[in-house]
């Protein structure tokens, strides 16, 4: 199965900066998706990336907050814009096998203080 | 309001315990995927049921959808401290072949030696 190889792994920012992370699948893949986890609960899915167009954000995520590129079919990433401590959790870049099942990037554990 | 609810939320067991979590929902599902998580990893995908009723069995792990397509459930068998982690249940979030995934707040396991 594809593997994604997301990075950095952990980071701890100043807030009011801003952290670009990146994910590298090693296939060409369609659609990719970045979720938001606080530690030890749910996913939720702030916006789909598709090569070739904007991304599409869900409710409650907005393109100036969370900047997404997908320049190929292999690559996309996402930055956190003038970060402040509630936007301090994991956050996970995926893509799909099939048409539902997701595999995952390892993580950005983000705090910011 | 969550669109899938997993209980309990927390399971702590000795080891060779047996156990049984469960994802339920409202609305009817063509599939329903059961995820492990790991600290500092992203979600494994463990199985996907698709049939009303089915049962998919690996190794101690066996996988059941509701006759109605609306809920999951999963039994370990002589559960091991490798059966550690976060369980997640997932679902199509879209209407169509979106590809986006709604994740249930997740069981987090714990097996003690």
């Amino acid at each position: 199965s594809a593997v994604i190889s997301q990075k950095p792994s952990r980071d701890i920012c100043q807030r009011g900066t801003s952290l670009t992370i990146q994910c590298q699948v090693d296939s060409q893949v369609t659609m990719m998706f970045w979720y938001r986890q606080q530690p030890g609960q749910s996913l939720t899915l702030i916006a789909t990336a598709n090569q070739g167009s904007e991304a599409t954000y869900e409710s409650g995520f907005v393109i100036d907050k969370f900047p997404i590129s997908r320049p190929n079919l292999t690559f996309s990433t996402l930055t956190v814009s003038n970060m402040s401590p509630e936007d301090s959790s994991i956050y996970l870049c995926s893509s799909l096998q099939g048409n539902t099942e997701a595999f995952f990037g390892q993580g950005t554990r983000l705090t910011v203080v | 309001t969550q669109l899938l609810e997993q209980s309990p939320q927390f399971l702590s067991i000795q080891e060779g315990e047996n156990l049984t979590m469960y994802c339920n929902s409202s609305r009817v599902f063509s599939s329903l995927q059961w995820y492990r998580q790991e600290p500092g990893e992203g979600p494994v995908l463990l199985v996907t049921v698709v049939t009303g009723g089915e049962v998919k069995k690996l190794k101690r792990l066996t996988f059941q959808f509701g006759d109605a397509s609306k809920d999951s459930s999963l039994h370990i068998t002589a559960a091991q401290p490798g059966d550690t982690g976060l369980y997640l249940c997932a679902g199509e979030g879209g209407s169509g072949n979106t590809g986006k995934l709604i994740f249930g707040q997740g069981t987090t396991l714990q097996v003690k030696p």
